[in-house]
């Protein structure tokens, strides 16, 4: 059971470029999660999804976009990669009810030069 | 809105030494509480949860966590400490009024544990 697997595993950027982060999840969960690592600054939600079809915004949203056409799949896109998006990214999810406890992926860290 | 603190950026415990890592909480309701590990390079991975009931919970790995209402804490504990339990550990709430669970969970900036053999 793969559990949540997350694509690229690294990956750096010329400042400008666009890329996706491809995360994948095989428990049939409801919910997924995009957040963002940061030295110091624990984990920040950037987009989540309740189902299929749905998306909404995190604590910092800006520079990002995201879809989830398949329930086990949640894309997370960046048009136009700056600086400040160099980050470890971390993907997650759960099933439906405020009690269960989120997978997470094992990262992804990008560099945007 | 919830928010945790994690006040010690770093705890430092000898081998073998009862361990403590602190967390403090705020939310409008009442709490779901997570831990979190996160060794070097990999994913958090799931210690243990407090939803309702008794107040001490035991997870994975030999760790506990107290859960205090009066005191908004939720200080993870450990009875002897083992050098492979060195790793970046996090705590997270959810407020259960905020249903379903749906916006997520909100995380401590983590604390460094670092056992020394």
């Amino acid at each position: 059971n793969a559990g949540v697997t997350q694509t690229p595993k690294f990956r750096v950027l010329k400042t400008g470029q666009s890329m996706t982060l491809l995360c994948a999840q095989d428990m049939n969960h409801e919910y997924m999660y995009w957040y963002r690592q940061d030295p110091g600054m624990g984990l920040r939600l950037i987009h989540y999804s309740v189902g299929e079809g749905t998306t909404a915004k995190g604590e910092v949203p800006d520079g990002y976009n995201v879809s989830r056409l398949k329930k086990q799949n949640f894309l997370l896109g960046l048009e136009s990669a700056a600086p400040s998006q160099t980050s470890v990214y971390f993907c997650a999810s759960t099933g439906w009810g405020g009690d269960t406890e989120a997978f997470f992926g094992q990262g992804t860290r990008l560099t945007v030069v | 809105a919830q928010s945790v603190a994690q006040p010690e950026d770093q705890v430092n415990v000898a081998e073998g030494n009862p361990l403590t890592v602190k967390c403090t909480y705020s939310v409008s309701g009442n709490p779901y509480l997570f831990w979190y590990v996160q060794y070097p390079n990999r994913g958090l991975q799931f210690l243990l949860k407090y939803i309702t009931g008794d107040n001490l919970v035991k997870g994975s790995y030999g760790f506990e966590a107290e859960f205090n209402k009066s005191q908004t804490s939720f200080h993870l504990k450990k009875p002897s400490a083992l050098v492979s339990d060195s790793a970046l550990y996090f705590c997270a709430v959810r407020d259960w009024l905020s249903g379903g669970g749906a916006d997520g969970l909100t995380f401590g900036k983590g604390t460094h544990l670092i056992i020394q053999p």
